[in-house]
């Protein structure tokens, strides 16, 4: 078992709809939650981080935390065209763990 | 200012060449990451420096030769590589090297194997 899963997608939504990108995880040690987003050949961008349960939410970003549930979501409020990428899931914990999701590759139609 | 700066952004080589990618960065940060990361995949972690030492190799093979000659930089230098060494090549720094600390990414440099 993978130590994170990720849905590959593609995920193709019309311009303004709310997206739902989720991760679980297996390691209960993981304590350290990120969000990446890549655009096609360039570097993953850092969009969220948390290290606790619950929502943080910045802008049309709200990323969601459940550790009972091994469970990690970023939702993504009135989207753009300028939001199609690909979104990383990341997740660290002590001894220096730190794992990517495969990525799930988002198009938002205009 | 969060930003880490790699050149060049797009390399072209031979098998039998010898080539180097560079990683700058001006945060302070004393952790730096080389990652490879293949088309459609998630980065996967090759070296990490911690205080200008190596600290993590994960079994790369020897044609990939990391440096960190100061803090703020990190070289990888490349000889007799294959095809299949094809891909983006992502540099990312961190405070320190810790779970804690966030990890921000170059925008990459992609090389093609002749």
């Amino acid at each position: 078992q993978k130590e994170v899963e990720q849905d590959p997608g593609p995920l193709s939504v019309p311009e303004g709809a709310i997206v739902s990108l989720n991760c679980t995880y297996s390691n209960s040690a993981f304590q350290y939650f990120m969000w990446y987003r890549q655009y096609s050949r360039k570097g993953p961008e850092l969009l969220m981080y948390t290290y606790s349960s619950g929502n943080k939410e910045d802008g049309r970003f709200t990323a969601q935390v459940d550790k009972s549930s091994k469970y990690i979501s970023l939702f993504i409020r009135d989207s753009q065209p300028s939001d199609s990428a690909t979104y990383l899931c990341a997740m660290s914990a002590a001894g220096n763990q730190f794992y990517f999701g495969t990525g799930t590759s988002l198009t938002v139609i205009p | 200012d969060t930003e880490v700066t790699q050149t060049p952004k797009h390399l072209v080589m031979g098998m039998t060449n010898k080539k180097s990618l560079k990683c700058e960065q001006h945060m302070g940060h004393r952790a730096m990451y080389w990652y490879k990361q293949k088309a459609k995949k998630p980065p996967e972690l090759m070296f990490v420096y911690s205080y200008e030492k190596l600290s993590i190799n994960e079994s790369v093979p020897s044609r990939f030769s990391p440096e960190c000659p100061n803090s703020s930089l990190l070289n990888l230098h490349l000889h007799a590589l294959q095809p299949e060494d094809s891909a983006l090549y992502l540099c990312a720094s961190s405070q320190e090297l810790s779970w804690r600390n966030i990890q921000y990414f170059g925008a990459g440099t992609r090389l093609s194997v002749l």
